[in-house]
């Protein structure tokens, strides 16, 4: 069975800082990893996805993130943090390419002035 | 494209009525998600298809719930009865198997309030 763990379901950082979301996922097989933003009262848009191509990943709106098969994670980052970043993060994990995906509990970043 | 159509984007109904969910896919995807979304459980996967074939039913919580996809274009999530504790956000998804992995493309979602 597959499970995503996001430590820290509230992150605040100020606006220019370097933004950090960790995920750690638990899979049998190797993985597809994603990483999906949720706006206020709207669906889910895709920031990136792992598919065991280059291990640095990037997305749009200048986020990244790396999967670090020894330690299991995929922890998304943005050299600094725009006031229009604020969102709730969702980290997510399929053990087949086209299967229904399994969410982490999520992380609400918030932007300080 | 217009995107993943879901409607209607806000149900208020009481327990015991049967509640019936729209999604519209994007055209040409052939596979279909339905997700929900509580504060307690967070996403959870309820059922998906493929081709209008469902595939994994294994997240439909009880048989209250069922699911079609009559066609390409259109599918169905049906709540009967209705309980207060099915109150969430719903949310429909659909991708296109290619080479690599395929991205779901998530609807606006159906916020659904059974009182």
């Amino acid at each position: 069975a597959q499970s995503v763990t996001q430590l820290g379901s509230h992150v605040s950082v100020s606006e220019g800082a370097l933004v950090l979301l960790r995920c750690n996922y638990s899979s049998s097989v190797p993985p597809y990893l994603f990483w999906y933003v949720q706006y206020p009262n709207q669906g889910l848009q895709l920031l990136l996805k792992y598919t065991s191509a280059a291990t640095l990943v990037k997305g749009i709106n200048g986020f990244e993130a790396e999967f670090k098969k020894s330690e299991t994670s995929f922890h998304l980052t943005k050299p600094s943090a725009h006031m229009s970043d604020a969102a709730e993060y969702f980290c997510a994990v399929s053990e087949g390419g086209a299967d229904g995906l399994t969410f982490g509990k999520g992380t609400h970043l918030i932007i300080q002035p | 494209d217009a995107g993943v159509i879901q409607s209607p984007r806000h149900e208020v109904t009481e327990m015991g009525q049967e509640v019936t969910l729209r999604c519209k896919p994007i055209s040409g995807h052939d596979y279909l998600f339905w997700y929900r979304q509580t504060m307690m459980r967070g996403l959870e996967l309820l059922i998906y298809f493929n081709n209008n074939v469902p595939i994994d039913d294994s997240g439909m919580p009880e048989d209250r719930f069922s699911a079609k996809m009559p066609n390409a274009s259109f599918s169905t999530l049906k709540i009967q009865p209705s309980e207060p504790r099915d109150s969430a956000v719903y949310f429909c998804a659909s991708s296109f198997r290619s080479a690599g992995t395929d991205t779901q493309y998530f609807g606006p979602g159906t916020r659904l309030t059974v009182l």
